[in-house]
């Protein structure tokens, strides 16, 4: 895998590499995190989520890491495919109703063949 | 699933018209939704939240004159930038929020705005 320093703009890997996207936020009392996938054009898409409660969520071929302490949020994407290229974002909120998501700066994917 | 629907995705107006983007949860009535702005190569930006039947609340540097924000009914909020310049030209974002399932939030496709 490849690991990137917190807020890399850019990524750029190998088709089947591990990818290991980093987002530090900002708001302590945020307790429900969310990366989201943007193609270009396109509205973001939901990936994965985590609650405060957890340090680890996993899905399908993606796993999210949050360390409260340091504020730090991670997606990794097991055997990245040239279909995982997009801009990824996390997002943080308070989980109650009607609270807005607040989006970090991105970080833009690229997997070559 | 839930879908959230945003028409136009994309507009191009004249500088100084104005330009109105709708928001319509399908499938689900959302008490609150959310409008974002999306610069190119830039993060989305909380523009203004809008509760149904109630004043939208705007993010801190956002004009509430110049971007109308209309909330009338459980299904549709609607985005009004009035007065359009150049420099509003933007991807615009609405989200819904599904308080039905733990305040899931879902997210249209955007629209474009294009001020010429």
């Amino acid at each position: 895998g490849e690991s990137v320093g917190l807020h890399l703009p850019t990524l750029s890997v190998q088709e089947g590499d591990n990818s290991i996207i980093n987002c530090a936020y900002s708001n302590s009392a945020s307790d429900y995190f969310i990366w989201y996938k943007q193609e270009s054009g396109k509205g973001p898409q939901f990936i994965i989520d985590i609650r405060s409660n957890m340090d680890k969520r996993q899905g399908q071929r993606v796993t999210v890491l949050l360390n409260k302490t340091v504020k730090h949020l991670s997606l990794q994407i097991a055997a990245t495919q040239p279909g995982d290229s997009a801009v990824y974002f996390c997002a943080e909120n308070i989980d109650q109703a009607g609270t807005a998501l607040i989006f970090g700066k991105g970080t833009t994917l690229s997997v070559s063949s | 699933g839930a879908v959230v629907s945003q028409h136009p995705s994309r507009v191009i107006c004249k500088s100084g018209t104005s330009v109105k983007i709708e928001c319509r949860s399908l499938d689900f009535q959302a008490t609150t939704m959310f409008w974002y702005r999306q610069f190119p190569k830039q993060s989305l930006m909380l523009m203004a939240t809008s509760n149904e039947g109630s004043k939208a609340t705007y993010e801190q540097g956002v004009e509430k004159d110049k971007f109308l924000i209309n909330h009338a009914s459980l299904t549709l909020s609607t985005l009004t930038v009035t007065s359009a310049h150049p420099e509003d030209s933007s991807f615009y974002i609405c989200s819904a929020s599904l308080q039905a399932k733990g305040n899931t939030i879902y997210f249209g496709e955007g629209s474009w705005l294009t001020v010429v």
